[in-house]
């Protein structure tokens, strides 16, 4: 199993319409958990942060975190053309006396106007 | 302007000859890695560092060393590079973890360094 799961897509949607992005992880401690969103050939930048249980808005965008479900998941509502990226779910993992960010091998979105 | 550079961006190279991609942040980061991504495999960590003359291995050290002799500076060399090693690379620092919060801070990437070797 791997320690980040994404769905790869693409995942399509139409301009206007909201965009559901989902993530699982295997660590039960896992505590922070991050949202990248990633332009071909370009580097992650960082869109969401979510550390607790619950819902997190800013903007469009609304992380979604379920501990107990080892689950979370980026919505974009209004999806926009320039939403088209790939995203990026990454989480922290307990490492030889580091706290690792593990990748997801992201999910594409594609919306089209 | 708080960034993390990389130097080159592009480089075409040939087996075995030896090079170094530099890395440097100005954000004072205690934390610093390098990852490279490839299709399909997503980004994979190469080296870390945690602070000055601190360095440990990610998951994928294999064919690569790192040095971390100033706080900012964390060049990534590549003694004798092979076409497998052909990848896009990404510095990234951060701050050092706020344990007692249990949170992790957040990881900060430079703009990528695209790396052929032929």
């Amino acid at each position: 199993q791997k320690e980040v799961e994404q769905n790869s897509g693409p995942l399509s949607v139409p301009e206007g319409a909201i965009a559901s992005l989902n993530c699982t992880y295997s660590d039960r401690v896992s505590q922070s958990f991050f949202w990248y969103r990633q332009y071909s050939g370009k580097s992650p930048e960082l869109i969401m942060s979510i550390y607790s249980n619950g819902d997190k808005e800013d903007g469009r965008f609304t992380a979604q975190l379920n501990k107990a479900s080892q689950y979370v998941s980026l919505l974009i509502r209004d999806s926009q053309p320039s939403d088209s990226a790939t995203y990026l779910c990454a989480v922290n993992m307990a490492g030889t006396g580091f706290q690792k960010l593990v990748f997801g091998t992201g999910t594409r979105l594609l919306v089209s106007p | 302007e708080a960034q993390v550079t990389q130097n080159p961006r592009y480089l075409i190279t040939v087996t075995g000859k030896k090079l170094t991609v530099t890395c440097s942040q100005n954000m004072n980061h205690e934390y610093m890695s390098w990852y490279r991504q490839d299709p399909g495999l997503g980004l994979r960590q190469i080296y870390y560092s945690m602070n000055v003359e601190v360095t440990d291995k990610g998951d994928v050290p294999e064919g690569y060393k790192v040095s971390r002799k100033e706080k900012r500076n964390f060049p990534l060399i590549l003694e004798s590079p092979s076409p497998n090693q052909t990848s896009l690379y990404f510095c990234a620092s951060r701050p050092e973890d706020r344990v007692l919060l249990g949170s992790y801070n957040e990881q900060f990437f430079g703009p990528g360094t695209r790396l052929t070797v032929l």
